[in-house]
């Protein structure tokens, strides 16, 4: 069975302040995918990045950036210089090499970012 | 770009009224799903399609059907609703012919079940 936990329900900073989001994932699959997802306050769901299993590269996209330490079984989420328009729901997700599944994702509970101006 | 469409977006029913949720993608995607989002909980999947004409039960199936009615097509429906099914359902579709595709939402529709 495959499992993601977010340990930080809620984190709130003050704008400009760094927050580094965690998760950490279990799954026996030796060939994975990992995802973040934001859901801003209008509710939608949108899809911010997706990494292998194989790839352990650290990826940098403007503020956000992103660890993935396949030792530790974590994929952590770091927003730089925060916004007030990054205040959102962030989910982490994790699907298996499952084809003929159809790529079902496993979420975890959400870490709700309140970025205060 | 449409993308993925569900409707309604907002549906009052009352316990055991029954309803169906629809929901449409663009993409020609194969794979089709339909979670519920609860506070706290994150997303869990209900029901999903892998291709037209497969469906199957995900990690809280209980109290809903689907029908994927075609390629673009993935219904979730309520027989008999109770209150515990008070949640905000999303659908959403990906690729599926590969594996690790990232999945689409929809709006999602907030159903309120009294």
């Amino acid at each position: 069975a495959q499992k993601v936990t977010q340990a930080q329900t809620e984190i709130s900073v003050v704008e400009k302040e760094d927050v580094t989001l965690d998760c950490v994932y279990e799954t026996r699959d030796t060939t994975y995918y990992l995802f973040w997802y934001k859901q801003p306050p209008s509710g939608e769901l949108v899809f911010l990045i997706r990494r292998n299993s194989f790839d352990e590269q650290n990826e940098i996209s403007g503020r956000y950036s992103w660890n993935f330490q396949k030792s530790t079984s974590s994929f952590n989420f770091t927003i730089t210089a925060s916004q007030v328009v990054d205040s959102a729901v962030y989910f982490c997700a994790l699907s298996g090499r499952e084809k003929a599944a159809g790529n079902k994702l496993t979420f975890g509970g959400g870490t709700r970012v309140l970025v205060k101006p | 770009n449409a993308g993925v469409t569900q409707t309604p977006k907002f549906q009052v029913l009352k316990t055991g009224q029954s309803m169906t949720l629809q929901c449409a993608q663009d993409m020609n995607h194969n794979s089709m799903y339909w979670y519920r989002q609860d506070p706290g909980m994150g997303l869990r999947l209900i029901y999903y399609s892998a291709s037209e004409g497969t469906t199957d039960k995900g990690e809280v199936p209980n109290g809903y059907n689907v029908s994927r009615l075609n390629k673009r097509e993935f219904s979730l429906r309520l027989e008999s609703a109770a209150p515990s099914q008070t949640s905000v359902y999303f659908c959403a579709s990906s690729g599926g012919t590969v594996s690790g595709q990232p999945q689409h939402f929809g709006d999602g529709t907030r159903l309120s079940i009294l």
